[in-house]
């Protein structure tokens, strides 16, 4: 049973537009979630955080929202650019638990 | 969906102690196995590409008689961490590729070297 959900294996975006990535869980335990994002050959680099006791965290283009009651969290990408064409990994982890529950990827392509 | 999973999910060794860190696809067979280090600001260092029935690819920097990698099926890949001293205490995750870049993630597994 796969607790951490992006039921999305590709996502298509214009350059310039928002791009939204989203992700869902099933372990209300966990407090602690993170985006990674990763290019082919090279292994995933974090891009953003957030804690539960949050609902919002932004970072330059990178915005993550927190959805506790409908165990969401979503990754806005504005505007989006080229190199920003890779897969994205959402992850999360409880408290106490050293361990990470990846999602399965979600690729974002931004068309030109 | 495909899962991997990491045994054990957390290890305290004394220094100097070997300890082995097993990697296993668990719906899905997989002939490339990649073996990572989770360094401090969450991102994850490739440590090695692990192939069915060869030797590891180790990245440059790692050393390979340090962690030695096995991957003796299509199911199961193992990282032993040799002569472990404290300085390799950190989260070491595994991911297995199904088809082109397409990775599943294990849970990872924290080392704590004494």
């Amino acid at each position: 049973d796969q607790q951490v959900k992006q039921n999305s294996p590709s996502l298509s975006v214009q350059e310039g537009r928002i791009s939204i990535l989203n992700c869902d869980y099933t372990n209300s335990m966990f407090d602690y979630f993170l985006w990674y994002k990763k290019y082919p050959a090279e292994g995933p680099t974090f891009l953003i955080s957030i804690s539960s006791i949050k609902d919002k965290n932004e970072d330059g283009r990178f915005t993550v929202f927190l959805n506790k009651s409908a165990k969401h969290l979503s990754l806005h990408i504005v505007p989006s650019q080229p190199g920003d064409s890779a897969v994205y990994f959402c992850a999360a982890s409880a408290p106490s638990n050293y361990q990470l529950i990846w999602g399965a990827g979600t690729k974002l392509i931004i068309k030109p | 969906g495909a899962v991997v999973s990491q045994h054990p999910s957390w290890v305290i060794c004394k220094s100097g102690t070997s300890v082995k860190i097993e990697c296993r696809s668990l719906d899905f067979q997989a002939t490339t196995m990649f073996w990572y280090r989770q360094f401090p600001k969450q991102s994850l260092m490739l440590m090695a590409t692990s192939n069915e029935g060869s030797k590891a690819t180790y990245e440059q920097g790692v050393e390979k008689d340090k962690f030695l990698i096995n991957h003796a099926s299509l199911t199961l890949s193992t990282l032993t961490v040799t002569s472990a001293h404290p300085e390799d205490s950190s989260f070491y995750i595994c991911s297995a590729r199904v088809a082109g870049d397409e990775q599943f993630f294990g849970p990872g597994t924290r080392l704590t070297v004494l």
